[in-house]
């Protein structure tokens, strides 16, 4: 997966406890992402870091917040889980595939979350 | 709304067939489209992609066609095997914020 890894890979908790998903990436991406997949929704994105420090909010970002320290860390908070964010998470990078290709999104394996 | 989706949600192939899949966009902004293969239990992985410039572009046993007239995109797999099994998602990027918009999948199923 390209030097992507999320951690944990599957998390079963409460409603009401904070949760924090990590990516960890190894080849000194500037952009991450973090997207959910559901059934019938596809991937949609909840919030992308451009540079340490520098987020913005995705189409799905309500109930989530994020952190980027330092460059090979993108961490995915849910301060307050709620049963509707019980999901499959995944990380993604931007990478260039080629020189006439467009910067395509390499995604991490996922972290699979219930929230009972 | 903008959107990206594809046309049927479930396609089943004969293996050896070659399968088409579909998918109509809405955006004419979009730079570059995007074929995504997600295996059951991974992360969808990169097949191909074509700028919105082109008509056609070709890889290793897969061909994506892209008909900006009527906004839609298709991908072309020949001589489908076993392992083609999996959901395939078409995207949309534009330049300007390289945010991936996604349709909601299809899911291949190869027959032996």
């Amino acid at each position: 997966d390209a030097g992507i890894t999320q951690s944990p890979r599957h998390k079963v908790t409460e409603t009401g406890t904070p949760v924090t998903l990590r990516c960890h990436q190894t080849e000194n991406h500037r952009y991450m992402y973090w997207y959910r997949q559901d059934p019938g929704h596809g991937l949609r994105l909840i919030h992308y870091s451009y540079g340490v420090k520098d987020t913005d909010k995705g189409e799905v970002s309500d109930g989530y917040s994020v952190s980027r320290s330092k460059t090979e860390d993108f961490l995915l908070t849910l301060e307050s889980a709620t049963s509707s964010q019980t999901s499959v998470y995944f990380c993604a990078i931007r990478d260039q595939r080629d020189a006439s290709g467009a910067n395509v999104l390499t995604f991490g394996a996922g972290s699979r979350l219930t929230v009972l | 709304g903008e959107s990206v989706g594809l046309h049927l949600p479930t396609l089943s192939v004969q293996e050896g067939d070659n399968s088409i899949i579909n998918c109509a966009y809405s955006n004419s902004a979009s730079d570059y489209f995007i074929w995504y293969k997600q295996e059951s239990g991974k992360g969808p992985q990169f097949i191909i992609d074509i700028r919105s410039n082109m008509d056609k572009r070709q890889g290793q046993r897969v061909t994506v066609l892209l008909n900006k007239t009527v906004k839609h995109l298709s991908l072309q797999i020949a001589a489908t095997q076993p392992g083609d099994s999996a959901v395939y998602f078409c995207a949309e990027i534009r330049s300007n914020d390289y945010k991936l918009s996604f349709g909601a999948g299809t899911t291949v199923t190869v027959r032996a």
